[in-house]
C-alpha cells in the first residue's frame, strides 16, 4: 500500500519568503508528526496531531512555524519569513495511534534550503 | 527535557567486524525504539523494546534494553556493507518520541 508522501521533495527559497510543506499520511492513521533534521543529525520534534484533539505544538521553535491538519488527513507545515537557520530536512510521520508500541512510518522528507 | 545520547557518533569498520552502538539517558522511558535511516529517506523502525533487561534479535542485530529502562544497545555481528546507514534510538514518553543524535555507520567492503 501507499506510504507517507511529502511534497515538494526539495525546496529552495530566499530568506524572508514563506514556504508550505505538505504531508499525506497513510490512510487511516490517526497520529501525525512533524520533525526537523539537520544534516546527519537526530530528529527534532516539531508538532503532533492525534485525531480531533488539540495538537501538541510544544516543539515549534518560533511563532514563524505553524501547522494544520485538515479532515484528519493531509497536513501542511508553514514557515513564515524563512531564515537561513530554517534550512533542514523536514520529516513527516504517521502512526495508527500515539507512540508507545506503535511504529511511526516516515515520509522521505522535504529538503528546505534558505538562501 | 529528556535527552538521549548516542555513542559513537561516527563508526567506520570493515566488512565482517562486530560493533556496538550505545544509547544512554538519565530519564526512564516506557519503551525504546531503534530506527535505521538511509540517505534521502525517512527512518525505518527496526525494533521496539519495552521491558527492562529485554533482549531482541533481528538476524545479525541484537538489541538490549537496560534494566532501569534508561539505556539501550545495538550490537551488529559480522557487519555487511548493506548495514551502512544512520542508526537512531528514540525513547517513548507519553505521546512523543525523543530521538538521539544518531550513529553514522559505514561498513567498508
Amino acid at each position: 500500500g501507499a506510504g507517507v508522501s511529502q511534497s515538494p521533495s526539495n525546496k529552495v527559497t530566499e530568506k524572508g519568503k514563506d514556504v508550505e510543506l505538505r504531508c499525506d499520511p497513510i490512510s487511516g492513521h490517526t497520529a501525525l508528526y512533524w520533525y526537523r533534521q539537520s544534516l546527519g543529525q537526530g530528529l527534532e520534534f516539531l508538532i503532533y496531531f492525534q485525531g480531533n484533539s488539540a495538537p501538541d505544538k510544544s516543539g515549534l521553535p518560533s511563532d514563524r512555524f505553524s501547522a494544520e491538519r485538515t479532515g484528519g488527513s493531509v497536513s501542511t507545515l508553514t514557515i513564515q519569513r524563512t531564515q537561513q537557520e530554517d534550512s533542514a530536512v523536514y520529516l513527516c510521520a504517521s502512526s495508527p495511534a500515539g507512540t508507545g508500541l506503535y511504529e511511526q512510518y516516515f515520509g522521505p522528507g522535504t529538503r528546505l534550503t534558505v538562501t | 527535557t529528556q535527552l538521549l545520547e548516542q555513542s559513537p557518533q561516527f563508526l567506520s569498520i570493515q566488512e565482517g567486524e562486530n560493533l556496538t552502538v550505545y544509547c544512554n539517558s538519565s530519564s526512564v522511558f516506557s519503551s525504546l525504539q531503534w530506527y535505521r535511516q538511509e540517505p534521502g529517506e525517512g527512518p525505518v523502525l527496526l525494533v521496539t523494546v519495552v521491558t527492562g533487561g529485554e533482549v531482541k534479535k533481528l538476524k545479525r542485530l541484537t538489541f538490549q534494553f537496560g534494566d532501569a529502562r534508561k539505556d539501550s544497545s545495538l550490537h551488529i555481528t559480522a557487519a555487511q556493507p548493506g548495514d551502512t546507514g544512520l542508526y537512531l534510538c528514540a525513547g517513548t514518553s507519553g505521546s512523543r518520541l525523543t530521538f538521539g543524535e544518531g550513529t553514522q555507520l559505514t561498513v567498508n567492503p
